[in-house]
């Protein structure tokens, strides 16, 4: 069966950076394009950033880009999301999604936990 | 960038119909998916590409798309489908991923 088991949350000041990976298994990851999707806490969910299956295209949301980065290993099914220059806005619950194509037009079909990023001095 | 409104919340009363909205300019030339979210859970997709149910997914969930709003609808409301409900759909023209605001759905 799919699993995803997101790691690397925490609690980082303003400022700093924190590597978040997601762990996938059940399913050939180098076939699909991955996501990160937040959710802050109280509020829904906002999409953060896509890899294609051969990491060859990447889509970020406006709110991320320049400060944060996908990226995947295929060799090790983990795909992992750099976040740098963090402010309190970033801290919400991170999901790892898989898309259901290699593309970016398609939705989720399955979710990770999701790991905990706090950013607060 | 392309904006997907639901409304805040939605009631139902058990054995009744729940009728879910997301609402988008020319949402029906979209792809449109819904997911399902409990508390402290992660989502969990219900319809896919606007009326497609995984498996696993009863057939009380069913969905539809034209116009300028998609449907979310949930027959035959049981306790257990209380829960927030999210649509996706991907905009072309950024190319980004695009989440409505959500609906709680309360059953009284």
């Amino acid at each position: 069966q799919v699993q995803l088991v997101e790691s690397g949350g925490g609690v980082v000041q303003p400022g700093g950076s924190l590597r978040l990976s997601c762990a996938a298994s059940g399913f050939t990851f180098s076939n699909y394009g991955m996501h990160w999707v937040r959710q802050a806490p109280g509020k829904g969910l906002e999409w953060v950033a896509f890899i294609q299956y051969d990491g060859n295209n990447k889509y970020y949301a406006d709110s991320v880009k320049g400060r944060f980065t996908i990226s995947r290993d295929n060799s090790k099914n983990t795909l992992y999301l750099q976040m740098n220059s963090l402010r309190a806005e970033d801290t919400a619950v991170y999901y790892c999604a898989k898309g259901a194509t290699m593309t970016t037009v398609t939705c989720f079909d399955y979710w990770g936990q999701g790991t905990l990023v706090t950013v607060s001095s | 960038s392309y904006v997907l409104t639901q409304p805040p919340s939605v009631s139902v009363a058990p054995g009744k119909t729940a009728s879910i909205t997301c609402g988008g300019n020319n949402i029906g030339s979209k792809s449109v998916h819904w997911y399902q979210q409990k508390p402290g859970q992660a989502p969990v997709l219900v319809i896919y590409y606007d009326s497609d149910r995984p498996s696993g997914i009863p057939e009380r969930f069913s969905g539809s798309n034209s116009g300028n709003t998609a449907t979310l609808t949930i027959s035959r409301v049981e306790a257990g489908d209380e829960a927030d409900y999210y649509c996706q759909v991907w905009d072309s023209s950024s190319d980004h991923q695009v989440f409505g605001g959500g609906t709680k759905l309360t059953v009284l």
